[in-house]
């Protein structure tokens, strides 16, 4: 089946310690997107990529870093530089530059021990 | 600043009732509007969308009313059942441009 692969499902970590989230895509779409939810809040960007080897801050990019070294591919890594990482995270693609919707993952639960 | 947000964080509907979600839009320039539903734990869905040459959409008992006069989404859900219990989004993307902005939310619970 065609879709977005997030994994895990549930992350656990240390303070200090810097984690990837994992974003995978079948759906052969140019555009890749990060978005972090907090309880009660709408979704905020974190990062997203319009095609391979580019990316562009979202709004809230501090603390965060990211790779697109293949399309099919975006995987997150929360640094130890992110103060409050604790956070429900979401990968996203679409096909085209706006105007079609966005297809998410299934989410990742990053919890900071 | 500009953004995307909904009217009410929560709604109680009777099951078999309709639902109306509101959301009001501050940014002119946006010309594509989509609702999402999320299930607990879960990513969003997609439910429907609308492009600003239009102002209302049907789905499978959906309805997307846009009123670009007062900068307003609506998402009507006609006999609201059990399995429509989640939070939904309305986002909003400016032409051209990849990002999608989002509003808080309104979590639906629905009453059997």
């Amino acid at each position: 089946d065609g879709g977005i692969t997030q994994s895990p499902k549930y992350l656990f970590r240390k303070e200090g310690q810097n984690v990837t989230l994992s974003c995978e895509q079948n759906l052969n779409h140019d555009a890749m997107y990060w978005y972090r939810q907090d309880p009660g809040q709408g979704l905020r960007l974190i990062y997203y990529s319009q095609i391979v080897n580019d990316f562009q801050k979202g709004d809230i990019a501090e603390g965060y870093s990211v790779s697109r070294e293949k399309k099919e591919s975006f995987p997150l890594t929360v640094t130890s530089a992110q103060k409050n990482p604790t956070a429900f995270y979401l990968c996203a693609s679409s096909t085209d530059r706006g105007g079609t919707e966005a297809f998410f993952g299934q989410g990742t639960r990053l919890t900071v021990v | 600043g500009e953004s995307v947000g909904l009217h009410l964080p929560t709604l109680s509907v009777q099951e078999g009732d309709n639902s109306i979600i509101n959301c009001a839009y501050s940014n002119s320039a946006s010309d594509y509007f989509i609702w999402y539903k999320q299930e607990s734990g879960k990513g969003p869905q997609f439910i429907i969308d609308i492009r600003s040459n239009m102002d209302k959409r049907q789905g499978q008992r959906v309805t997307v009313l846009l009123n670009k006069t007062v900068k307003h989404l609506s998402l009507q859900i006609a006999a609201t059942q059990p399995g429509d219990s989640a939070v939904y989004f309305c986002a909003e993307n400016i032409a051209n441009d990849y990002k999608l902005s989002f509003g808080a939310g309104t979590t639906v619970t629905v009453r059997a």
